[in-house]
């Protein structure tokens, strides 16, 4: 069935080091997917997304790669900062359902 | 500001009574939706609503009923039939249905006394 995973469920890194985000997939429909940042008590931010006809998107201090051929999709965070610390969540839409499907998310931990 | 604000932030539930939940948009939104999201999980659809007077069951419905009445609105009332109650809810909205992203609140975290 569908499904969105993560490789790693939490990453610490040191302030001004770059992160980089892993997300597995295995609807090869999918067509559409989308990077939310969650805070502690809040909810999802959308941070950026990328379609199925492109494989790299850049945003503000973010990267998004897709590698359709292996069903990956990474988020990349330049220059990583402590207000970059929260859980980030991959999230794809498959086909003709445009129903959106979520990870279970990775805890971002930024050291100072 | 546009968004989306979701009332109460916390909520307690005694065993048996059912509470409705709050989401109300200004992004003249069509699409609106409820999700579920559990300790370290990810986030699980409950319903959705496409436009005005409209609505679907997600993947996790049972225990939940909702309206849509008004473009702006889409309360969530978890019911007694709904046995684990205990989670934090997010409203979110999408410009229609099939034009993500969605949008989020910032949720309603529901307790049992």
């Amino acid at each position: 069935g569908e499904s969105v995973g993560l490789h790693l469920p939490t990453l610490s890194v040191q302030e001004g080091d770059n992160s980089i985000i892993n997300c597995a997939y295995s609807n090869s429909a999918s067509d559409y997917f989308i990077w939310y940042k969650q805070e502690s008590g809040k909810g999802p931010q959308f941070i950026i997304d990328i379609r199925s006809n492109m494989d790299k998107r850049q945003g503000q201090r973010v990267t998004v790669l897709l590698n359709k051929t292996v069903k990956h999709l990474s988020l990349q965070i330049a220059a990583t900062q402590p207000g970059d610390s929260a859980v980030y969540f991959c999230a794809e839409v498959g086909g003709s359902n445009y129903k959106l499907t979520f990870g279970k998310g990775t805890l971002l931990t930024v050291n100072p | 500001d546009g968004g989306i604000t979701q009332s109460p932030k916390y909520l307690f539930r005694k065993e048996g009574q059912n509470v409705t939940l709050s989401c109300e948009q200004n992004l003249n939104h069509d699409a609106m939706y409820w999700y579920r999201q559990d300790p370290g999980q990810g986030l699980r659809l409950i319903y959705y609503s496409q436009i005005v007077n409209d609505f679907q069951k997600g993947d996790i419905a049972e225990g939940y009923s909702v309206s849509r009445e008004k473009k702006e609105s889409f309360p969530l009332t978890v019911t007694s039939a709904q046995k684990n109650p205990t989670a934090f809810y997010l409203c979110a909205s999408s410009q229609t249905y099939n034009n993500q992203p969605q949008h989020f609140g910032d949720g309603t975290r529901l307790s049992i006394l």
